[in-house]
């Protein structure tokens, strides 16, 4: 079965604190994404990554950045946390394209920054 | 900026009846198209994929896609009050892009028994 393992689901942070959000997949695939999901705005990208090292910006970048030193783990950063950054965070996997793959989804981080 | 345009709704249906969930994107260039299914708090899980015009079927879940139009959308036929959730369209972007889903805001279906 496919498996995207957030370890952090429900999490409270003070405005200033960095944050990491860990997730790893089992699945062995190479692309990997963080997105935020908020009320009326749907999903939004924030980093992809399309293989370890690798990195590339989404629609909203700004204030995270992003680890992905081993291909099973993706790491996302918030370097310090502000309230604006309260939000679900979904992380997904995919393995390189053929038709018929397609992200999978982890069971999602909820942030609160207080 | 691609974009996936979906209605917000909520959209309600009477058990047993059909529920149609309409997606329009703007990259003519798009290849690849999902359907996916939200319960309230939880993640978004997959239900349908197309990549070809025409119509695809998978049990009570009918996608259809017009890509000359930029046009796909999801039918459920005899909807059950487990159908109630948001449902997020989502398109694969072209060229550079690759790799990256753009998602609709979703539309809110709710299923009355």
């Amino acid at each position: 079965d496919v498996k995207v393992t957030q370890s952090s689901r429900y999490l409270v942070k003070r405005t200033g604190e960095k944050v990491f959000l860990e997730c790893v997949q089992d699945m062995d695939h190479e692309n990997m994404f963080w997105y935020r999901q908020d009320p009326g705005l749907g999903l939004r990208l924030i980093y992809f990554s399309y293989d370890v090292k690798m990195k590339e910006k989404g629609d909203i970048p700004e204030g995270y950045s992003v680890s992905r030193e081993k291909k099973e783990r993706f790491s996302l950063i918030l370097e310090s946390a502000s309230t604006n950054q309260t939000s679900m965070y979904l992380c997904a996997s995919r393995a390189l394209g053929y038709e018929g793959n397609t992200i999978y989804f982890g069971e999602g981080s909820w942030l609160t920054v207080v | 900026q691609k974009e996936v345009e979906q209605n917000s709704g909520p959209l309600s249906v009477p058990e047993g009846a059909i529920a149609s969930l309409n997606c329009t994107y703007s990259d003519r260039g798009s290849q690849s198209f999902f359907w996916y299914r939200q319960y309230s708090g939880k993640s978004p899980e997959l239900i349908m994929s197309i990549y070809s015009n025409g119509d695809k079927e998978d049990g009570r879940f009918t996608a259809q896609l017009n890509k000359a139009s930029q046009y796909v959308s999801l039918l459920i036929r005899d909807s059950q009050p487990s159908d109630s959730a948001t449902y997020l369209c989502a398109v694969e972007a072209s060229g550079a892009g690759s790799y990256q889903l753009t998602f609709g805001k979703g539309t809110k279906l709710s299923v009355i028994p």
